[in-house]
């Protein structure tokens, strides 16, 4: 049974990089996953960030960023603003249906 | 502006069903997928399934014994069903639209309670 990984914490200073992953323990992670990231504030509905791998959804600011690293699903986030302090999950599309990571808890100090 | 809303009970005693809609406004539900997501309080998101506007569902394997997924086209709504719920189901459903592979629109989420 396929289970998604993502670290579980991380943690960036403000105006920073960081980088987190979505891996899969059956395998590498693909464009074929579809690859989609949310985001997610205490006590709010998700918010989709990227999908198909790469692509912004409406709204979403160019500093987050979705890729392929090695073998694992990225989103990368350039110049991280005190907002940007939330939940993050990955997803990836697995027979005919979605998986979620267990998600990852970003802060930004 | 499309917006979803789940309504139903807030409270399901053990071993019954947990019935809950998504209501559409602002846009079709004809042409899209549609998912139920669930999250435990403190805990992860989980999908649980999806159906599609013509009714064809697809269900998460480790809840497809309990789940079945319906719509009703001409209420622009579609339904979630979980039978013999446990405290295990206790969580906020979340419904949301999938426009590509995008969850484009997602509800605000319901609390539903099992005791």
């Amino acid at each position: 049974q396929t289970v998604v990984t993502q670290e579980p914490s991380f943690s960036v200073s403000p105006g920073g990089t960081v980088t987190l992953t979505c891996g899969s323990n059956v395998g590498s992670v693909s464009t074929s996953h579809y690859p989609s990231w949310y985001q997610q504030a205490p006590g709010q509905a998700p918010r989709t960030l990227i999908y198909n791998t790469n692509t912004r959804s409406s709204g979403v600011p160019s500093r987050f960023s979705g890729s392929i690293l090695g073998t694992k699903a990225a989103l990368t986030i350039t110049g991280a603003q005190a907002d940007d302090e939330s939940d993050y999950y990955c997803a990836l599309y697995v027979g005919n249906g979605h998986l979620f990571g267990g998600g990852t808890k970003l802060t930004v100090l | 502006q499309v917006q979803l809303q789940e309504s139903g009970p807030g409270l399901v005693k053990p071993s019954e069903t947990l019935s809950l809609t998504c209501s559409v406004s602002g846009g079709s539900i004809i042409n899209y997928y549609w998912i139920w997501v669930r999250q435990p309080a403190g805990k992860g998101l989980e999908w649980l399934g999806r159906v599609y506007s013509s009714g064809s569902t697809n269900y998460s394997p480790s809840l497809k014994s309990r789940l079945s997924m319906s719509v009703d086209t001409p209420k622009n709504q579609f339904s979630l069903k979980l039978a013999s719920v446990t405290a295990a189901d206790t969580a906020v459903y979340f419904c949301a639209r999938v426009r590509a592979y995008e969850f484009d629109y997602w509800g605000q989420g319901i609390l539903v309670t099992v005791s």
